[in-house]
Order: structure tokens, then sequence, then C-alpha cells
């Protein structure tokens, strides 16, 4: 069963712009993933924040953690056009690596 | 190095063939994971291999499904009684020691079943 849902399930921004995206999970984690894909490039990871962390950078990407509410968000910032993708969150929890359905974004040139 | 490597990238079968879906993962990486994705859907845990540990196979839909791991690296995903709802990607990635490291994953087998 899907435990990270993203929220909203697609984007359409123009370039430059941030785009902001969510993911909630269900029960208790160890460290929640953020995930990339394209047709390009296919599946890759893009940052981990553990549990115990509430924000963490890398490059443009900012991922927030709040463990109270169960959610993570991940903000992109200065979109480009190759940033055009899908989101997957993944939660870590009871032995098992738990996949959302994804945020479809579209950076619009 | 080089990443993990999938094969075939395509396969196309009639309903009820058995199929085979072989993965190469990054050598040294103990993990091994198989997902499945559909079209526009996240993606569906099958199962996980870790080191010389017992699988868990907690995400095979059906006993059509079976996976192995043969010295603690190639891993084939074999489906019996091939249907039509087993048409997807199947995506292979591997880790270091296993769950919370990130994972690589291949480039997946497209399998359509008509």
């Amino acid at each position: 069963s899907q435990q990270g849902e993203e929220d909203p399930q697609a984007l359409s921004i123009q370039e430059g712009e941030n785009a902001t995206m969510n993911c909630s999970y269900k029960t208790s984690i160890n460290n929640l993933q953020w995930y990339r894909q394209n047709s390009g490039r296919g599946l890759v990871h893009l940052i981990l924040i553990r549990s115990n962390e509430r924000e963490k950078h890398s490059g443009r990407l900012r991922v927030t953690l709040d463990t109270s509410k169960k959610s993570s968000s991940l903000l992109i910032t200065a979109s480009r056009a190759a940033d055009t993708a899908s989101y997957f969150c993944a939660t870590d929890s009871n032995y098992q690596l738990i996949w959302g359905a994804g945020t479809k974004l579209i950076i619009k040139p | 190095g080089a990443g993990v490597s999938q094969s075939p990238s395509n396969k196309v079968t009639e309903k009820g063939k058995d199929v085979e879906l072989r993965c190469d993962p990054i050598s040294g990486h103990t993990a091994l994971y198989w997902y499945r994705q559909s079209l526009g859907q996240g993606l569906e845990f099958l199962i996980y291999f870790q080191g010389n540990s017992a699988p868990d196979k907690s995400g095979l839909p059906s006993d059509r499904f079976s996976a192995e791991r043969t010295g603690g690296s190639v891993s084939t995903l074999t489906i019996q009684r091939t249907q039509q709802e087993d048409s997807a990607v199947y995506l292979c990635a591997s880790s270091f020691w296993g769950l919370g490291n990130e994972q690589f994953f291949g480039p997946g087998t497209r399998l359509t079943v008509l």
C-alpha cells in the first residue's frame, strides 16, 4: 500500500519561478528520500533527510521534514527547463521503502 | 564505475508465457530491490535482497512472481504464465547495506504482455 502521497499531482510553472511539492505519510519513519524521474536519466536520488533532521539543502533544493505532521516538502528554487520531471518521495519504515505516486512538474520556457 | 544495468530493455511476450528479467547491481552493493511501475504511477515494491539474509518477498503480487540473487550479485526476476496486467516497467535498484541508503536505479525493463 502507498504510504507517501505527493501533492500536487501536477504542477506547471514558468522557468525561473520556485516549485514546491509536498509529501505526506502515515507511519513513523527512519528517513525520507526524494527522487526525480525523467525520460532522459531515469530515476535519480536527490536528497535524504533523517527523522531527526528538520531541513536540508542541496544546491537549488531545500527539503523540510515535520515529523509531528508526518509531512515533507521539496522546494526547487529558480527552476530550469531541465527540472521538468516527476518527483517522488519515499519513506523508510518497517523494513520497507514505500513510494508515493509522484508530482509531475512542468517548467514552461 | 558502471551503474545498475538491466536486460532486456524491452520485452514483448504473449499471455501465458514465462519471462525472465535480469539485473546487474553496482559492484559492492549488498542490497538489491525490484520494483514495478505502471504508466503514470509510482513505484510498487516487489522484493528486497540484503546480503545473505532471506529476501523480503512481501511485495510480490502473486506466486507467479519469483526472484533469485545468485552469489550476492546478479538477480533474476521471473514471471510465470504472464498476464496482461503484468505489463509495466520493472525497475531494479541497488544500494550499500540496505534501507535508508540512497538507491541507484537501472534503466528498467519495459514488459508488454499481449
